[in-house]
C-alpha cells in the first residue's frame, strides 16, 4: 500500500471549514483513499473514500487531485465535536486490512 | 441491531495469564479483524478472518491466538500476557460484498498487564 503523510495536528475554529491535507505521492492505480476518524480513544468511525473523483456524503467531502498524489477532507462546517484524530489510508479495494499510521489531530476551537 | 460489540471493556492481567477478548457482529459481516493501539500510535492489525473457519495473520500476530468458528464472533486470545500487550483493542467488521468499502469497528478493551 501506498504511504501517507499527513500533517500531526491542525487547528480550526468552529463553523469554518476544516480542510486536512493528505499526501500519497506513490498511489498507485487501484488504490482507493480512505479517511477514517477517532474520537477521543473510541473505535475509528469511517467518514469517505474516493478512487479518482471528488466526493461528498452527508459527512464530509473529499477532493483528489487530478495525478492522485494528494487529497483533501473537507469537513464543511466544523463543530466541536468533529475534534477527533483523522487518518487518512491508502488501499487496494474494499479497504480491509487497513494501515493506520499516526493522522492529524484536528482542534476545533470555539 | 448493536452493531460491533466487545467485551469486557476494561481488564487487568498480571504477566503469564491468559484471557480471551470477546467480539461479535450482527452485521452478517464476512471480514472481522483485531487491531490494537498503542497511547499515541495508530492502529495496528493483530489478526483477521474472510469467513468462517478461515483466519489469517496480520501485522502483529505474535502472543494472540484466533479462531472463528460462527460468522458472527471472533475472539482473540493472549496465551501468556506480557506487560507489551498492554493497549487497547480493537475489533472490526465488513462486508465483503461488492460496493461496500466500510469498517466498523466496537468500542474497544482496554488492557493492561501488571
Amino acid at each position: 500500500d501506498a504511504k501517507t503523510t499527513q500533517p500531526p495536528s491542525m487547528d480550526c475554529a468552529e463553523g469554518r471549514a476544516a480542510n486536512l491535507p493528505c499526501n500519497h505521492s506513490t498511489i498507485s492505480g487501484n488504490e482507493y483513499v480512505y479517511w477514517y476518524r477517532q474520537i477521543h480513544s473510541q473505535g475509528p468511525q469511517y467518514i469517505i473514500h474516493g478512487l479518482k473523483n471528488n466526493e461528498t456524503n452527508e459527512m464530509a467531502s473529499l477532493i483528489i487531485t487530478e495525478d492522485r498524489k494528494s487529497s483533501t477532507l473537507i469537513l464543511p462546517h466544523a463543530t466541536l465535536r468533529d475534534t477527533a484524530v483523522y487518518y487518512c489510508i491508502v488501499r487496494v479495494g474494499y479497504g480491509n486490512k487497513l494501515v493506520f499510521g499516526a493522522g492529524t489531530i484536528l482542534r476545533v476551537k470555539s | 441491531n448493536a452493531g460491533v460489540t466487545q467485551t469486557p471493556k476494561f481488564q487487568v492481567l498480571k504477566t503469564g495469564q491468559s484471557m480471551t477478548l470477546q467480539c461479535a457482529q450482527d452485521m452478517n459481516h464476512e471480514y472481522m479483524s483485531w487491531y490494537r493501539q498503542d497511547p499515541g500510535m495508530g492502529l495496528r492489525l493483530i489478526h483477521y478472518s474472510v469467513g468462517a473457519g478461515i483466519t489469517d495473520q496480520g501485522e502483529v500476530p505474535n502472543g494472540y491466538n484466533v479462531s472463528r468458528s460462527t460468522t458472527e464472533d471472533f475472539p482473540l486470545r493472549l496465551l501468556s500476557a506480557a506487560p507489551s500487550q498492554t493497549s487497547v483493542y480493537f475489533c472490526a467488521s465488513s462486508s465483503l460484498a461488492g460496493g461496500s468499502y466500510e469498517q466498523y469497528f466496537g468500542p474497544g478493551t482496554r488492557l493492561t498487564v501488571t
